[in-house]
């Protein structure tokens, strides 16, 4: 069974810094390509970042480019997030969810970890 | 950027009711790569059906998947309780990946 584990979120500062984890189990985690998912407070699903098996391949949305890395660590079958340069639009729960490959259907989520953005 | 526009925005009906939602593209997903998600209030996403008409594994027959290029549609047969929830589109075929804003099912 596919078990994804968010954690590292909390509240910070405009302009602040924050590094997201995801803890994976329950499938070849070097062999799936992983993704960033986030929903702002009421509001629908936005992709933030995928990266590939290999680390080979990574893409952002516009709207994190030059903020937030995406990087993982296949020994230890975990994904990072780390994020720059935060906005108050940045506010939401960041998901970690795996995929077989770059162009491959979503399908594990992890629960979540929140992040909110405030002075 | 594929724009998914998902129609209605909401949609009230009772138990025992079908429920018919609509994704539409604004340009052809490639490979059919559509997914649909249900989305239940604190909890994560639900992988419904992937590559627009199959049935991920322990999805009830009751949902069904169709279309190409830009129109999609999901089908609730038989509303049954659980499934008064958000449903989401999402295209995998292009980057950036992008999601439908949503369409609530609600009683």
């Amino acid at each position: 069974e596919v078990q994804l584990l968010e954690s590292g979120g909390g509240l910070v500062q405009p302009g602040g810094s924050l590094r997201l984890s995801c803890a994976a189990s329950g499938f070849t985690f070097s062999s799936s390509a992983m993704n960033w998912v986030r929903q702002a407070p009421g509001k629908g699903l936005e992709w933030v970042s995928i990266i590939s098996g290999s680390s080979g391949t990574k893409y952002y949305a516009d709207s994190v480019k030059g903020r937030f890395t995406v990087s993982r660590d296949n020994s230890k079958n975990t994904l990072y997030l780390q994020m720059n340069s935060l906005k108050a639009e940045d506010t939401a729960v960041y998901y970690c969810a795996n995929a077989p490959a770059i162009f491959g259907v979503i399908g594990g989520w992890g629960q979540g970890t929140l992040v909110t953005v405030s002075s | 950027e594929i724009v998914l526009t998902q129609s209605p925005g909401t949609l009230s009906l009772s138990p025992g009711e079908r429920a018919t939602l609509s994704c539409r593209a604004s340009q052809s997903v490639t490979s059919s790569y559509l997914a649909w998600y249900q989305q239940k209030p604190g909890q994560a996403p639900r992988l419904l059906i992937y590559d627009a008409s199959n049935k991920a594994t322990g999805i009830p027959d009751s949902f069904s998947g169709s279309g190409s290029g830009t129109d999609f549609t999901l089908t609730i047969s038989r509303l049954e309780p659980e499934d008064f929830a958000v449903y989401y589109c999402h295209q995998y075929g292009t980057l950036p990946l992008t999601f439908g804003g949503g369409t609530k099912v609600e009683i």
